[in-house]
């Protein structure tokens, strides 16, 4: 079946430094992948999300980068901010459906 | 602007009592979805709407079913609510299917935090 995991559960950053938050799936055949941000009380907000097509893809201020050899997403967070504290979930999308499998999540603390 | 609004925020429910969570959208979009999150854990589709096309995930237990009267509204019912359904309710929105174009996002509502007593 599909899964998604995460390597680190929580981390934690100095402000400014960048952040790299890590993400492991299963399913080598699923084609999208999104990063979504879950501020505390609210619903998830999608960041950047990236085909199975390409190996890196660029917003502003994050780079999600795709490794499908071991199967491997990472969320590139440039100049941490604050604002950026919040649960990061990486989620894979099933082939052909529509249901995004979610990984367990990553807590992001910012520190002064 | 609220874009995806979830009405009530915050729902107590007795065991077994039927119970309603709405979620209304301003962005005329096609897709609706409910996801479940429990403490801690990452959310979970129950099912989504493409316009008035039911998809139900294989796993989303019976009791839980889902109105679409129109493009603005979707209702989530839980019919026989156990100590086990309290969690959190997300309610979603994307233009079309995410993941179809390049333009799609899948917007999120803030949530009904849902306690079963």
């Amino acid at each position: 079946g599909e899964s998604v995991g995460l390597h680190l559960p929580t981390l934690s950053v100095q402000e400014g430094d960048n952040s790299i938050i890590n993400c492991a799936y299963s399913n080598s055949a699923s084609d999208y992948f999104i990063w979504y941000k879950q501020e505390s009380g609210k619903g998830p907000q999608f960041i950047i999300d990236i085909r199975s097509n390409m190996d890196k893809r660029q917003g502003q201020r994050v780079t999600v980068l795709l490794n499908k050899t071991v199967k491997h997403l990472s969320l590139q967070i440039a100049a941490t901010q604050p604002g950026d504290s919040a649960v990061y979930f990486c989620a894979e999308r099933a082939t052909g459906g529509q249901n995004f499998v979610f990984g367990p999540g990553t807590r992001l603390s910012v520190l002064p | 602007d609220a874009m995806v609004i979830q009405n009530p925020r915050y729902q107590v429910t007795q065991f077994g009592k039927p119970v309603t969570l709405s979620c209304s959208q301003t962005l005329n979009h096609n897709v609706m979805y409910w996801y479940q999150q429990k403490s801690s854990q990452a959310p979970k589709l129950l099912f989504h709407y493409y316009d008035k096309d039911f998809n139900n995930e294989a796993d989303t237990p019976d009791n839980f079913q889902s109105r679409r009267p129109n493009t603005s509204f979707c209702f989530l019912d839980i019919r026989s609510p156990g100590l086990g359904d309290a969690a959190m309710y997300l309610c979603a929105t994307s233009r079309t299917l995410v993941g179809v174009t390049s333009t799609d996002t899948q917007y999120f509502g803030p949530g009904t935090r849902l306690t079963v007593l």
